[in-house]
C-alpha cells in the first residue's frame, strides 16, 4: 500500500505563531485529506485536497501531486489548534481505504 | 458535526466478553469504513462496505466481524475481547465506492476499554 510520512512528529508553538506541516506519500493518489484530532479524540475534516490549494480561515493546504507531497499551513495559531494533525491518502480508483500517516502533534501555548 | 453517528461513545467491559458498535452513515452515503486507533498502532483500516457488500478488508482480526444492513447502518462485532483490543473505533462514510474516489467523513468514535 501507499506509505505516508508526516513531519515533524511534534511541534510546539507560541500562540500567534505560524507553522507548516508536511505529508509525503509514496505513490500517486486520487484522494488526500487532512484531519485534526482534537484532545477529545474527534477527527475533524480539514481539507479534501488531492491536488491544488485550498484555504479555510487561518488554515490552508497545498498538494503537489506530481511531487507526492502536501503541506498544511496554520497561521496565527490559537490554543484551540492543539491536537494531532493527520494526513491520509487514497490511491487509485480501486483503492478502498484511506491510509493514514502517524500524525503531527501540535501544542499551542498561550 | 460530520453527520456520521456512532454508538456507544464509551464502553467498558471485561476480557472474554463480546460487544457491538453501531454506525449510521451520513444521509446518502453508501460506503462505510471501520478504523481502529490504538496508542501503539495509529489509525488502522479494518473493513469497508459499499451498499451492503463487503468491499475491502484490512487488519481485522478473526474475532471481529462486521456487516452493513439494508438501511445502510453498520455494526462492528468484537468478541473474545482481550486487553489489547482497548482502542478508539471509528466509523467513516462516503458517497463513493472507495476512498480512491471520494471524501470520507468520520464519526466521533467509540472508546472501548477492556479490563
Amino acid at each position: 500500500g501507499i506509505q505516508v510520512e508526516q513531519s515533524p512528529p511534534d511541534l510546539i508553538l507560541q500562540e500567534g505563531a505560524n507553522s507548516t506541516l508536511r505529508c509525503n506519500f509514496s505513490d500517486s493518489v486520487n484522494n488526500l485529506q487532512w484531519f485534526h484530532q482534537n484532545p477529545w479524540g474527534q477527527l475533524i475534516n480539514l481539507f479534501y485536497i488531492p491536488s491544488g490549494t485550498k484555504q479555510n480561515g487561518r488554515l490552508s493546504a497545498t498538494t503537489v501531486a506530481t511531487e507526492r507531497y502536501s503541506l498544511l499551513y496554520i497561521s496565527s495559531s490559537q490554543t484551540t489548534d492543539s491536537g494531532v494533525y493527520f494526513c491520509a491518502v487514497g490511491g487509485s480508483s480501486n483503492d478502498y481505504k484511506l491510509s493514514f500517516g502517524a500524525g503531527t502533534t501540535v501544542t499551542v501555548r498561550a | 458535526d460530520s453527520g456520521v453517528t456512532q454508538t456507544p461513545k464509551h464502553l467498558i467491559t471485561a476480557t472474554g466478553q463480546r460487544v457491538t458498535l453501531r454506525c449510521s452513515p451520513r444521509s446518502g452515503d453508501l460506503s462505510v469504513y471501520w478504523y481502529q486507533q490504538s496508542l501503539d498502532q495509529g489509525l488502522q483500516f479494518l473493513i469497508q462496505y459499499y451498499n451492503g457488500e463487503e468491499r475491502a478488508k484490512g487488519n481485522i482480526l478473526e474475532r471481529f466481524s462486521a456487516q452493513q444492513f439494508p438501511d445502510l447502518h453498520s455494526e462492528l462485532n468484537l468478541s473474545s475481547l482481550e486487553l489489547g483490543d482497548s482502542a478508539l473505533y471509528f466509523c467513516a462514510s462516503s458517497v463513493a465506492p472507495g476512498a480512491g474516489t471520494g471524501e470520507l467523513f468520520f464519526g466521533e468514535g467509540s472508546r472501548l476499554t477492556v479490563l
